[in-house]
């Protein structure tokens, strides 16, 4: 069982359009991070959420953190080409050194 | 900006030969992670290392596995007799105050085990 689920797995949009990502879990935890990896390199951290509801934006994205701190989601506003590639979450539970992430969502847009 | 360094970025060898990957963390992190990731599958945790020790360590992390810390600036990850599945890519990461905390990821070793 994957402690972290995402959805959609894989997502192809046009340009323009709105999308969100899900993350989505039983376990609660006492942060949540939101990473984007390009083929052959490392995770690049986008944004941690750390309180029930939090929700941050950074510039086109939005970042919510569900009030019981056991899902996430990740919405796009207007996407762009540049957006593609794999979005992926992560969680550090209460009293863990350690990052569980997500099984990740491949976004494609289309020019 | 600061970044964490991994050094080699691919590294071939064959099974039964010991590796080592190298990491340089950003400097003023306390916290230091090797995570792994085989082709097409998630990340997943091996190894979190503070204070001169391992703070936790996840199943994959057995007896083949050992990290150092052997002076102010490295953090190593040696796989002492490696196997076929240890092929993949290894990112070392490093945070200011542990997991709660944005961790930073290197570009990742490819280690392939022939």
């Amino acid at each position: 069982t994957q402690l972290l689920e995402q959805s959609p797995q894989f997502l192809s949009i046009q340009e323009g359009e709105n999308l969100t990502v899900y993350c989505n879990s039983s376990s609660v935890f006492s942060s949540l991070q939101w990473y984007r990896q390009e083929p052959g390199e490392g995770p690049v951290l986008l944004v941690t959420v750390v309180t029930g509801g939090e929700v941050k934006k950074l510039k086109r994205l939005t970042f919510q953190f569900g009030d019981a701190r056991k899902d996430s989601s990740l919405h796009i506003t207007a996407a762009q080409p540049g957006d593609t590639g794999l979005y992926l979450c992560a969680g550090a539970l209460t009293g863990a050194n350690n990052l569980f992430f997500g099984t990740g969502t491949r976004l494609t847009v289309i020019p | 900006e600061p970044e964490v360094t991994q050094t080699p970025s691919h590294q071939v060898t064959q099974m039964g030969q010991e590796v080592i990957l190298r990491c340089v963390p950003i400097s003023n992190h306390l916290y230091f992670y090797w995570y792994r990731q085989i082709l097409g599958q998630k990340v997943e945790f091996l190894v979190s290392f503070y204070n001169n020790e391992i703070s936790e360590k996840s199943e994959i992390f057995d007896d083949q596995f050992s990290v150092e810390r052997p002076d102010g600036s490295n953090f190593t990850l040696k796989i002492r007799s490696t196997k076929l599945e240890d092929s993949a890519m290894y990112f070392c990461a490093s945070s200011r105050q542990g997991a709660n905390t944005e961790a930073f990821f290197g570009q990742g070793t490819r280690l392939t085990v022939v």
